[in-house]
C-alpha cells in the first residue's frame, strides 16, 4: 500500500521563527490533507491540497503531485502553533478514499 | 468546530468487556470513517460507512464492528476488549473527498 513519510519528526522553534514541514508519499494521489492535532486530540483541517499552492494566514502549503511530496510552511510561529502536524493521503484513488496518515511532525514553539 | 461530535469523551473499561462509541456526522455528510490512534502514532483506518453500508475496512479484526443509521450517525463497537485497544478513537465525516474529524473518544482498557 501507499507509504507516507513526514519529516522532521520533531521540531523546536522560538516564537517568531519560520518552519517547513515535509510529507513524501510513495504513489500518485488525487487528494492530500494537512491537519494540526491540538493537545486535546482534535484534528483540525488546515489544507485540502491535491496539487498547487494554498495560503491561509501564516500557513501555506504546496503539493507537487508529480514528484510525490507536499510542504507545509509556518511563518512567524506562535506558541499556539504547538502540536502535531499530520499529512494524509487516500488509501485508494476513489472519491471516498480512506486516509493513510504519516507519523506526524511534533512542533514545539517556545516563547 | 467541524460539526462532528463524538461520545463519550473518555471511557475506562476492563479487558474482555464490550464498548460502543458514537459519532454524529456533520450536517449533509453521508460518509463516516473511523480511525484508531495509539499514543505517539498517526491515526489508523478501521472502516468506513457510506449510506449505511460498510465501504472499506482496514486491518482490524472482526471484533471491531460498526453501524451507520439513516441520519448518517454511526457507532463503533469493540468486543472482547484487549489492553492494546487503549487509544484515541476518531470519527470523520465527509460528503466528497475532504474528511472532517470529531474530537475523539479516549478509551482506556485496564
Amino acid at each position: 500500500g501507499i507509504q507516507v513519510e513526514q519529516s522532521p519528526p520533531d521540531l523546536i522553534l522560538q516564537e517568531g521563527a519560520n518552519s517547513t514541514l515535509r510529507c513524501n508519499f510513495s504513489d500518485s494521489v488525487n487528494n492530500l490533507q494537512w491537519f494540526h492535532q491540538n493537545p486535546w486530540g482534535q484534528l483540525i483541517n488546515l489544507f485540502y491540497i491535491p496539487s498547487g499552492t494554498k495560503q491561509n494566514g501564516r500557513l501555506s502549503a504546496t503539493t507537487v503531485a508529480t514528484e510525490r511530496y507536499s510542504l507545509l510552511y509556518i511563518s512567524s510561529s506562535q506558541t499556539t502553533d504547538s502540536g502535531v502536524y499530520f499529512c494524509a493521503v487516500p488509501y485508494y484513488g476513489g472519491s471516498q478514499g480512506n486516509l493513510i496518515f504519516g507519523k506526524g511532525t511534533k512542533l514545539s514553539v517556545k516563547p | 468546530e467541524t460539526g462532528v461530535t463524538q461520545s463519550p469523551t473518555h471511557l475506562i473499561k476492563t479487558r474482555g468487556q464490550q464498548v460502543t462509541l458514537r459519532c454524529s456526522s456533520q450536517s449533509g455528510h453521508n460518509t463516516v470513517s473511523w480511525y484508531q490512534q495509539a499514543l505517539g502514532q498517526g491515526p489508523q483506518f478501521i472502516f468506513q460507512y457510506y449510506r449505511e453500508e460498510e465501504n472499506g475496512r482496514g486491518n482490524f479484526p472482526p471484533r471491531f464492528s460498526g453501524l451507520q443509521f439513516p441520519n448518517y450517525s454511526s457507532e463503533l463497537n469493540v468486543n472482547a476488549l484487549e489492553l492494546d485497544d487503549s487509544a484515541l478513537y476518531l470519527c470523520a465525516s465527509s460528503l466528497a473527498i475532504e474528511q472532517f474529524f470529531g474530537p475523539g473518544t479516549r478509551l482506556t482498557v485496564l
